[in-house]
């Protein structure tokens, strides 16, 4: 089974609006980390947010906000007021567990182009 | 430097050649992971140093492959008699502790493997 599902190969929004890239993950482990990245043309994974299986409140880091549904095991996010530099492909990651295994398990990416 | 530097950006190779990659991680940092990307598809676990020791190699496709770390800082992937299917972007990660959470994950912009 996949850990990590991203539904949408791609997405479009119009300059200054706000979209939602999708996320469901799957793990058994009580204690998880969700995290998305972007990658631009140049090919550098850039962190933009992340979120712990026990925090209570929804990420944010400005206009970045991770949409966690715990029971629905969904991380979506949110990019607000979309800008053109944001087209890029978005990744979301999860890594399992506290102190074992440290590696992050990808999904396929969404690449997100922003029109003017 | 400031961020993670690998080296070479772009390689060919014809089938059948021995490469390294390099990977200068971020000073101090005592995690290292390297990441196989093809194209259109996420990032995939490769291995794991915590300093010197190699703690996870589980994700290296086959005994052609092979990391080192010696000093705990530079490390190199080495990718022996290539084959066409190890065409692929192959990143390098470091993070400062032990543990990962939150965003600590710093990556570089890879180097680009063509086998012809």
């Amino acid at each position: 089974a996949q850990k990590i599902t991203q539904t949408q190969p791609g997405m479009f929004v119009q300059e200054k609006e706000a979209v939602t890239l999708d996320c469901t993950y799957d793990t058994s482990d009580p204690s998880y980390g969700l995290f998305w990245y972007k990658q631009p043309s140049s090919g550098e994974m850039i962190f933009l947010i992340y979120q712990g299986s026990y925090d209570q409140q929804n990420a944010t880091e400005g206009r970045y906000s991770l949409n966690f549904q715990k029971a629905r095991k969904s991380a979506n996010l949110v990019i607000s007021a979309s800008q053109l530099g944001d087209s890029a492909m978005y990744f979301c990651a999860m890594r399992e567990g506290y102190q074992g295994r440290r590696a992050l398990t990808f999904g396929s990416g969404t690449r997100l182009q922003v029109q003017p | 430097g400031a961020g993670v530097s690998q080296s070479p950006r772009y390689k060919v190779a014809k089938r059948g050649q021995d490469v390294a990659l390099r990977c200068d991680p971020i000073s101090g940092h005592v995690s290292l992971f390297w990441y196989q990307q093809a194209l259109g598809q996420g990032p995939e676990f490769l291995t794991y140093f915590q300093n010197e020791a190699q703690l996870d190699k589980s994700g290296l496709p086959s005994d052609r492959f092979f990391a080192e770390r010696p000093e705990g800082s530079v490390s190199t992937l080495k990718i022996q008699r290539t084959q066409q299917e190890d065409s692929a972007v192959y990143l390098c990660a470091s993070s400062l502790t032990g543990t990962l959470r939150s965003g600590e994950l710093f990556f570089g912009e890879g180097s680009r493997l063509t086998v012809l």
